[in-house]
Protein backbone atom coordinates (compact mmCIF):
# COMPACT_ATOMS: atom_id res chain seq x y z
CA UNK A 1 0.00 0.00 0.00
CA UNK A 2 1.92 3.06 -1.21
CA UNK A 3 -0.76 5.69 -0.32
CA UNK A 4 -0.38 8.92 -2.52
CA UNK A 5 2.41 9.25 -5.10
CA UNK A 6 3.42 11.84 -6.95
CA UNK A 7 5.95 12.41 -9.39
CA UNK A 8 8.35 13.96 -10.32
CA UNK A 9 9.64 15.06 -7.11
CA UNK A 10 11.49 18.47 -8.66
CA UNK A 11 10.79 20.06 -12.22
CA UNK A 12 12.20 23.10 -13.27
CA UNK A 13 10.52 24.74 -16.49
CA UNK A 14 10.98 27.56 -18.46
CA UNK A 15 8.21 30.78 -18.73
CA UNK A 16 5.27 29.10 -21.67
CA UNK A 17 5.97 25.65 -21.28
CA UNK A 18 3.34 23.15 -20.26
CA UNK A 19 3.65 19.75 -17.78
CA UNK A 20 1.32 17.62 -16.37
CA UNK A 21 2.13 16.91 -12.60
CA UNK A 22 1.21 13.23 -11.59
CA UNK A 23 -0.76 11.99 -8.96
CA UNK A 24 -2.09 8.21 -8.07
CA UNK A 25 -3.69 6.72 -4.75
CA UNK A 26 -3.92 3.41 -4.09
CA UNK A 27 -6.57 3.50 -1.20
CA UNK A 28 -10.04 3.61 -3.38
CA UNK A 29 -10.58 6.74 -2.26
CA UNK A 30 -13.39 8.74 -4.08
CA UNK A 31 -12.07 12.35 -3.02
CA UNK A 32 -9.12 13.40 -4.59
CA UNK A 33 -7.13 17.31 -4.63
CA UNK A 34 -4.59 19.21 -5.66
CA UNK A 35 -3.24 22.42 -3.26
CA UNK A 36 -0.01 24.87 -3.53
CA UNK A 37 2.00 25.96 -0.73
CA UNK A 38 4.27 28.94 -1.30
CA UNK A 39 7.06 29.75 1.26
CA UNK A 40 5.75 30.06 4.51
CA UNK A 41 2.33 30.24 3.95
CA UNK A 42 -0.44 27.47 4.38
CA UNK A 43 -1.80 25.04 1.82
CA UNK A 44 -4.44 26.71 -1.25
CA UNK A 45 -6.69 24.09 -2.93
CA UNK A 46 -6.50 24.59 -6.51
CA UNK A 47 -8.83 21.67 -7.58
CA UNK A 48 -10.82 18.48 -6.55
CA UNK A 49 -12.69 16.09 -7.77
CA UNK A 50 -14.95 13.46 -5.95
CA UNK A 51 -14.69 10.53 -8.50
CA UNK A 52 -13.85 9.85 -11.74
CA UNK A 53 -15.12 12.24 -14.40
CA UNK A 54 -16.13 14.41 -11.86
CA UNK A 55 -13.64 17.79 -11.14
CA UNK A 56 -14.34 21.37 -9.75
CA UNK A 57 -12.38 24.26 -8.91
CA UNK A 58 -10.89 25.05 -5.81
CA UNK A 59 -9.73 28.33 -4.05
CA UNK A 60 -6.74 28.83 -7.20
CA UNK A 61 -7.40 27.46 -10.23
CA UNK A 62 -6.36 29.61 -12.36
CA UNK A 63 -3.96 28.28 -14.85
CA UNK A 64 -4.25 24.73 -14.21
CA UNK A 65 -6.53 22.17 -15.54
CA UNK A 66 -7.44 18.82 -14.27
CA UNK A 67 -9.17 15.56 -15.58
CA UNK A 68 -10.06 11.86 -13.29
CA UNK A 69 -10.59 9.16 -15.69
CA UNK A 70 -9.96 6.71 -13.06
CA UNK A 71 -10.23 6.68 -9.45
CA UNK A 72 -6.84 5.98 -8.73
CA UNK A 73 -5.27 8.96 -11.09
CA UNK A 74 -5.72 12.82 -10.83
CA UNK A 75 -2.96 14.71 -12.90
CA UNK A 76 -2.59 18.51 -12.85
CA UNK A 77 -1.12 19.97 -16.10
CA UNK A 78 -0.11 23.84 -15.84
CA UNK A 79 -1.39 25.09 -19.74
CA UNK A 80 1.60 27.70 -19.50
CA UNK A 81 3.89 27.88 -16.96
CA UNK A 82 4.39 31.04 -15.37
CA UNK A 83 6.75 32.63 -12.45
CA UNK A 84 4.11 32.94 -10.15
CA UNK A 85 3.62 29.24 -10.20
CA UNK A 86 6.41 28.22 -8.62
CA UNK A 87 5.71 26.48 -5.64
CA UNK A 88 5.23 22.89 -3.77
CA UNK A 89 2.32 20.72 -5.13
CA UNK A 90 0.61 18.36 -3.02
CA UNK A 91 -1.66 16.06 -3.84
CA UNK A 92 -4.32 14.31 -1.25
CA UNK A 93 -7.21 12.14 -1.49
CA UNK A 94 -9.82 11.17 0.85
CA UNK A 95 -12.42 8.84 1.42
CA UNK A 96 -15.63 11.00 3.06
CA UNK A 97 -17.67 9.03 5.79
CA UNK A 98 -21.08 11.17 7.33
CA UNK A 99 -19.00 15.04 6.68
CA UNK A 100 -15.65 14.04 8.17
CA UNK A 101 -12.85 13.92 6.08
CA UNK A 102 -9.07 12.69 6.58
CA UNK A 103 -7.03 13.49 3.75
CA UNK A 104 -3.49 11.83 3.15
CA UNK A 105 -1.10 13.75 1.12
CA UNK A 106 1.95 12.97 -1.24
CA UNK A 107 5.65 14.09 -0.69
CA UNK A 108 4.87 17.22 -3.19
CA UNK A 109 6.54 18.25 -6.14
CA UNK A 110 8.35 21.54 -6.34
CA UNK A 111 8.17 23.24 -9.31
CA UNK A 112 10.07 26.13 -10.37
CA UNK A 113 9.43 28.49 -12.98
CA UNK A 114 12.26 30.30 -14.55
CA UNK B 1 -17.23 29.07 5.67
CA UNK B 2 -15.87 28.56 9.06
CA UNK B 3 -12.59 30.35 9.44
CA UNK B 4 -9.92 29.70 11.59
CA UNK B 5 -7.30 31.55 13.52
CA UNK B 6 -4.10 30.55 15.66
CA UNK B 7 -0.97 31.93 16.65
CA UNK B 8 2.03 32.07 14.16
CA UNK B 9 4.13 30.44 16.83
CA UNK B 10 5.05 28.75 19.70
CA UNK B 11 8.38 27.61 21.44
CA UNK B 12 8.11 24.83 24.27
CA UNK B 13 10.93 22.37 25.20
CA UNK B 14 11.22 18.59 25.62
CA UNK B 15 8.90 16.85 27.92
CA UNK B 16 6.74 19.79 28.40
CA UNK B 17 3.13 19.26 26.82
CA UNK B 18 1.87 21.88 24.58
CA UNK B 19 -1.66 23.48 23.77
CA UNK B 20 -2.34 25.24 20.58
CA UNK B 21 -5.58 27.13 20.33
CA UNK B 22 -7.83 27.35 17.62
CA UNK B 23 -10.59 30.23 17.07
CA UNK B 24 -13.74 29.34 14.65
CA UNK B 25 -16.40 31.66 15.60
CA UNK B 26 -17.98 31.45 12.64
CA UNK B 27 -18.09 27.04 12.73
CA UNK B 28 -21.32 25.75 11.32
CA UNK B 29 -23.63 23.16 13.17
CA UNK B 30 -21.97 19.92 10.53
CA UNK B 31 -18.60 21.15 10.50
CA UNK B 32 -15.91 18.57 12.22
CA UNK B 33 -12.34 20.14 13.59
CA UNK B 34 -9.60 18.59 12.42
CA UNK B 35 -5.95 18.78 12.73
CA UNK B 36 -2.95 18.49 10.55
CA UNK B 37 0.92 18.73 11.12
CA UNK B 38 3.47 19.38 8.37
CA UNK B 39 7.56 18.90 8.65
CA UNK B 40 9.38 20.70 6.42
CA UNK B 41 9.56 19.65 2.89
CA UNK B 42 7.02 16.94 3.76
CA UNK B 43 2.96 16.73 2.95
CA UNK B 44 0.69 17.53 5.79
CA UNK B 45 -0.21 14.35 8.37
CA UNK B 46 -3.97 14.24 9.63
CA UNK B 47 -3.35 14.00 13.65
CA UNK B 48 -6.70 14.31 15.31
CA UNK B 49 -10.18 15.19 14.53
CA UNK B 50 -13.55 16.07 16.81
CA UNK B 51 -16.97 17.41 16.73
CA UNK B 52 -17.69 17.77 20.26
CA UNK B 53 -16.01 17.71 24.11
CA UNK B 54 -12.78 15.69 23.94
CA UNK B 55 -11.19 13.15 21.74
CA UNK B 56 -7.95 11.19 21.95
CA UNK B 57 -5.68 9.15 20.42
CA UNK B 58 -1.96 8.27 20.41
CA UNK B 59 -0.34 10.58 19.43
CA UNK B 60 -2.95 13.76 20.67
CA UNK B 61 -6.00 14.89 22.62
CA UNK B 62 -8.82 18.05 21.30
CA UNK B 63 -10.25 19.86 23.66
CA UNK B 64 -13.84 21.65 22.22
CA UNK B 65 -15.94 23.25 24.93
CA UNK B 66 -19.50 23.09 23.96
CA UNK B 67 -20.26 26.44 21.70
CA UNK B 68 -17.68 24.86 19.76
CA UNK B 69 -16.09 28.37 19.03
CA UNK B 70 -13.01 27.12 19.54
CA UNK B 71 -10.64 23.98 20.09
CA UNK B 72 -7.42 23.38 21.78
CA UNK B 73 -4.66 20.94 20.54
CA UNK B 74 -2.59 18.97 23.20
CA UNK B 75 0.90 17.66 22.71
CA UNK B 76 1.87 15.74 25.97
CA UNK B 77 5.23 15.54 26.76
CA UNK B 78 6.70 17.01 23.00
CA UNK B 79 9.67 15.78 21.83
CA UNK B 80 12.30 17.51 19.35
CA UNK B 81 10.89 15.50 16.88
CA UNK B 82 7.31 17.02 17.63
CA UNK B 83 8.86 20.56 15.65
CA UNK B 84 6.47 21.18 12.87
CA UNK B 85 3.28 23.49 11.29
CA UNK B 86 0.04 22.56 13.16
CA UNK B 87 -3.01 23.58 11.41
CA UNK B 88 -6.30 23.65 12.67
CA UNK B 89 -9.38 22.93 10.18
CA UNK B 90 -12.99 23.13 10.02
CA UNK B 91 -15.56 22.14 7.89
CA UNK B 92 -18.17 20.06 6.53
CA UNK B 93 -17.20 17.88 3.31
CA UNK B 94 -21.32 17.31 2.89
CA UNK B 95 -21.68 20.83 1.09
CA UNK B 96 -18.40 20.76 -1.28
CA UNK B 97 -14.92 19.83 -0.86
CA UNK B 98 -13.77 23.23 -1.52
CA UNK B 99 -15.11 24.66 1.81
CA UNK B 100 -11.69 23.66 3.69
CA UNK B 101 -9.39 26.22 4.09
CA UNK B 102 -5.18 25.77 5.50
CA UNK B 103 -4.63 28.75 7.43
CA UNK B 104 -0.77 29.61 7.94
CA UNK B 105 -0.92 27.44 10.74
CA UNK B 106 1.18 27.66 13.95
CA UNK B 107 4.73 27.12 14.01
CA UNK B 108 5.70 24.96 17.13
CA UNK B 109 9.27 24.83 17.90
CA UNK B 110 10.78 22.41 20.58
CA UNK B 111 13.83 23.47 22.00
CA UNK B 112 16.29 20.81 24.24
Amino acid sequence: NAGVTQTPKFQVLKTGQSMTLQCAQDMNHEYMSWYRQDPGMGLRLIHYSVGAGITDQGEVPNGYNVSRSTTEDFPLRLLSAAPSQTSVYFCASSAMTSGRETQYFGPGTRLLVL
Amino acid sequence: LAKTTQPISMDSYEGQEVNITCSHNNIATNDYITWYQQFPSQGPRFIIQGYKTKVTNEVASLFIPADRKSSTLSLPRVSLSDTAVYYCLVGDFSGGYNKLIFGAGTRLAVHP
